[in-house]
């Protein structure tokens, strides 16, 4: 069975700064789908960034980046120059390619952006 | 357009009573999804609805469960009898039939937060 694994259940940073969130997972697929999800407090869930596991290219959207390692089956997102907007659980999760959004979720991280 | 609504946002009940809850997906949204995040866990998939069709329900935890989408419009999750296990935060998720999967995103509502004492 999969798993995915958030090993930091919080974290704080100041504003402007670079924060890294772990993810690690375990799957016997070779291709899927990794994903990680914001939810800001009171707020719904909101995609952040998805990767393709059949592409070797780490996904990139804004300040929002990730490093994918398929090998050691880690999908780290990196956040960048930091803003008080993005404080919010941070959740990873994994999917099958032939599964239908049948989500498999990490734990969690709180990220704390401090002015 | 809209986003996907859940009703109640909150719902404090007591063990052994009725609940039921609610999710309007996105208008033209035939996948619906349902999770719920038990308090100190991981979230967990539920069920996954096509239009009407049940399409995968084996993340559903007993048969107090019971989800339903008739019409294929709106559906309902509802617990009967809940139980304090029950307590958790149950979202719900919509997204387009047909694409591929990068190309074709699940928008979340805000979650239902249920709490039975």
């Amino acid at each position: 069975a999969q798993t995915v694994t958030q090993s930091q259940p919080e974290m704080s940073v100041q504003e402007a700064e670079t924060v890294t969130l772990s993810c690690t997972y375990d799957t016997s697929e070779n291709n899927y789908y990794l994903f990680w999800y914001k939810q800001p407090p009171s707020r719904q869930m909101i995609l952040v960034i998805r990767q393709e596991a059949y592409k070797q290219q780490n996904a990139t959207e804004n300040r929002f980046s990730v490093n994918f390692q398929k090998a050691a089956k880690s999908f780290s997102l990196k956040i960048s120059d930091s803003q008080l907007g993005d404080t919010a659980m941070y959740f990873c999760a994994f999917m099958r390619s032939y599964s239908n959004y049948q989500l498999i979720w990490g734990a969690g991280t709180k990220l704390i952006i401090k002015p | 357009e809209a986003g996907v609504t859940q009703f109640p946002s909150h719902s404090v009940i007591e063990k052994g009573q009725t609940v039921t809850l609610r999710c309007d997906p996105i208008s033209g949204h035939d996948n619906l999804y349902w999770y719920r995040r038990v308090m100190g866990k991981e979230i967990k998939f539920l069920l996954h609805f096509v239009k009407e069709s049940k399409q995968d329900e084996s993340g559903m935890p007993n048969n107090r469960f019971l989800a339903e989408r008739t019409g294929g419009t709106y559906s309902t999750l509802k617990v009967q009898p809940a139980e304090l296990e029950d307590s958790g935060v149950y979202f719900c998720a919509s997204s387009r039939l047909r694409g591929e999967i990068m190309n074709t995103e699940a928008f979340f509502g805000q979650g239902t937060r249920l709490t039975v004492v």
